[in-house]
């Protein structure tokens, strides 16, 4: 099936660190992505992670990926107001049969607190 | 630069009024995917283009066509939108099967509001 599971919301204090958690059911899928969302916009790239990976570190973003579980999370370090969104996972498979279309899961929502 | 454009940003139709919303992009990619964004959900795959076949999803509903009448441009049409359609539409655009499959790369997204 495709599946993907998120918390719906986080809330953290400017400064600390975010972690946003994700679930996904297909074992097939290739590259698992982040995606933020601020109010009114399209969907912005942060990362993404391929399957044959564990761990992804891009300034203050960290992703790690555990297949065993089938689980992702997105840390952000040094939590700033500017990063309240919306964070959605989504993942995408290979194949022929498939063309890198994203599913995504429902979004969680980060309120950061000056 | 915007890499993927879509016009307009903003867009009120009539109830049952024919809509149609346009994307363009500026990578060459040859894949192309209109996605439906209603309020706090996800986004969901309407259909997409892999250069020229179209690739319906099962459940999108027959109100929606889209046409790609070349690589850079791809449009959706609404053919009687209802109240139920109010929505952000996001286009997307990546690299696949060529052996080099890049991300989905998002517009703004047009905001429509049926009335």
């Amino acid at each position: 099936g495709e599946d993907v599971e998120q918390s719906l919301f986080l809330s953290v204090r400017e400064g600390d660190s975010s972690v946003i958690n994700c679930t996904y059911t297909d074992s097939s899928s290739t590259y698992l992505y982040w995606y933020k969302q601020e109010p009114g916009a399209g969907l912005q790239l942060l990362t993404y992670i391929f399957s044959n990976m564990d761990m992804k570190q891009d300034q203050r973003l960290t992703v790690l990926l555990n297949k065993k579980d089938k689980h992702l999370s997105l840390r952000i370090a040094d939590t700033q107001t500017g990063d309240s969104a919306i964070y959605f996972c989504a993942e995408s498979k290979r194949g022929s049969s498939n063309t890198g279309k994203l599913i995504f899961g429902q979004g969680t929502t980060l309120q950061v607190k000056p | 630069d915007a890499m993927v454009i879509q016009n307009p940003r903003y867009q009120v139709t009539q109830f049952g009024k024919p809509v149609t919303l346009s994307c363009s992009q500026t990578l060459n990619h040859n894949v192309m995917y209109w996605y439906q964004q209603k309020s706090s959900q996800a986004p969901k795959l309407l259909f997409h283009y892999y250069d020229k076949d179209f690739n319906n999803e099962a459940d999108t509903p027959d109100n929606f066509q889209s046409r790609r009448p070349n690589t850079s441009f791809c449009f959706l049409d609404i053919r009687s939108p209802g109240l139920g359609d109010a929505a952000m539409y996001l286009c997307a655009t990546s690299s696949w099967g060529r052996g080099l499959n890049t991300e989905a790369f998002f517009g703004q997204g047009t905001r429509l509001t049926v009335v």
